[in-house]
């Protein structure tokens, strides 16, 4: 049973540009959590979603961050306009149905803004 | 006022040694505790969960007081595969998990 998958696992992006994190859950889970940590900081709640729904976004930026989980295909966080304060480490997290704390981390994707 | 707050590292200790970690939260509504563990930066893993009556699994126990809102892990016998940045974490309701700053320990032979 394969782990929560992400990719790209290392994303360099120049400033303005957009980036695109994909994360597809593990077998089975229906829900997909967005962390963000920064550079010696700790991991932040960014977004929790079901197939199709924004459940709780309290911790998304208010702009240029938006994220989606479609019916079909992974999840992915999107960054519009990078700035170099958004390099850090995103992970993705997922969890089955009814066992919304039994979360699994996936290996994360290391953003770099230049 | 951080939500989660732990002792600030890094532990240094020697193989065998007892080690225990701190944490308090802000919320007293929170519902879920746990202890997770990184290594180098990489995807945290769940260690355990804390429950009030308080849990052991093999050297690690934890604790939980809701009343002070004080979390607690110890490590006994340590190894050096034991050295890694241990978070806390609490949940508030609906999946939502808040990390703390994460206390680094170091074990040395």
């Amino acid at each position: 049973n394969a782990g929560v998958m992400q990719n790209p696992r290392h994303l360099v992006r120049r400033r303005g540009q957009e980036a695109r994190l994909r994360c597809s859950p593990m077998k089975g889970h229906s829900h997909v959590y967005w962390y963000r940590q920064l550079p010696e900081e700790g991991l932040k709640f960014m977004v929790y979603l079901q197939k199709e729904n924004i459940i709780d976004e309290s911790g998304m930026p208010k702009e240029r961050f938006s994220a989606e989980f479609p019916k079909e295909g992974p999840s992915i966080l999107r960054i519009q306009q990078v700035v170099r304060g958004d390099s850090a480490a995103y992970f993705c997290a997922s969890s089955p149905e009814g066992l919304v704390y039994e979360q699994y981390f996936g290996p994360g994707t290391r953003l770099t803004v230049t | 006022r951080k939500e989660v707050e732990q002792d600030p590292g890094p532990f240094n200790v020697p193989e065998g040694a007892t080690v225990a970690f701190n944490c308090t939260y802000s919320n007293s509504a929170s519902q879920s505790f746990f202890w997770y563990r990184q290594d180098c930066r990489k995807e945290p893993k769940l260690l355990m969960s804390v429950y009030s009556s308080g849990n052991e699994d093999g050297r690690f126990t934890a604790q939980l007081n809701r009343a002070s809102q004080y979390i607690s892990l110890l490590i006994r016998d340590s190894k050096l595969s034991d050295s890694a940045t241990y978070l806390c974490v609490v949940s508030p309701q609906g999946g939502k998990l808040i990390f703390g700053q994460g206390t680094e320990l170091s074990v040395k032979p």
